[in-house]
């Protein structure tokens, strides 16, 4: 299955400023899924991101807000821009792994705005 | 829309005292259910996948069951190194826009296992 590299690990941000998280893969994958895990709350799709489209964003994000580059088959990156306070979360990126394994997901990002 | 509900939302068990995790969930086709572990400042790891009802996975002290309304994630005579937060998530048939079948997610189930 693939293993995905993510970082930073964890940031504390100034608010108005902007984040930018990078996703290795060490395989090729077509689709990569960005996530957001709020205390006590079940993860959430922001995006899927294909190589070479743009990213399709879920209701609720915007790409002004959370843009996102897909410029290989191994990387991605998602940005949080403007940062407030209510974007303090802990960030995901995810990969379909191979039949009947589910998906495999970063280590994460948790992001304080401050 | 696909729904998934996880109880409880927390679960304290001594050693060795064994239980079980519920997750209940409503999708338009089940494509698979999922159950991951997820350790504090980590990343969801992958557990079982269950496609089908009267369907059960074991590993180690862990076993995952399938009805056609819920699931069970059952714990034996668990360790403390059983501590973490256990996640459930249905893929459903929809296909979303981008093609791709996204899982849906419950809150989970933090569970503390005293020595």
């Amino acid at each position: 299955s693939a293993v995905i590299s993510q970082k930073p690990s964890r940031d504390i941000c100034q608010r108005g400023t902007s984040l930018t998280i990078q996703c290795q893969v060490d395989s090729q994958v077509t689709m990569m899924f960005w996530y957001r895990q709020q205390p006590g709350q079940s993860l959430t799709l922001i995006a899927t991101a294909n190589q070479g489209s743009e990213a399709t964003y879920e209701s609720g994000f915007v790409i002004d807000k959370f843009p996102i580059s897909r410029p290989n088959l191994t990387f991605s990156t998602l940005t949080v821009s403007n940062m407030s306070p209510e974007d303090s979360s802990i960030y995901l990126c995810s990969v379909e792994a191979d039949k009947g394994y589910g998906y495999t997901f970063g280590s994460g990002t948790r992001l304080t705005v401050v | 829309e696909d729904q998934v509900t996880q109880s409880p939302e927390a679960l304290r068990l001594q050693e060795g005292e064994s239980s079980s995790l519920n997750c209940s969930y409503t999708v338009s086709g089940l494509r698979g259910l999922f159950w991951y572990r997820q350790d504090p400042g980590k990343g969801p790891e992958f557990l079982f996948t269950l496609y089908s009802a009267g369907e059960e996975k074991e590993k180690e002290r862990l076993k995952a069951t399938l009805t056609k309304k819920e699931s069970f994630l059952h714990i034996t005579a668990p360790k403390p190194e059983d501590s973490a937060t256990y996640l459930c998530a249905v893929q459903g048939a929809s296909l979303r826009q981008g093609g791709s079948y996204i899982p849906t997610f419950g809150r989970g189930t933090s569970l503390i296992v005293h020595p």
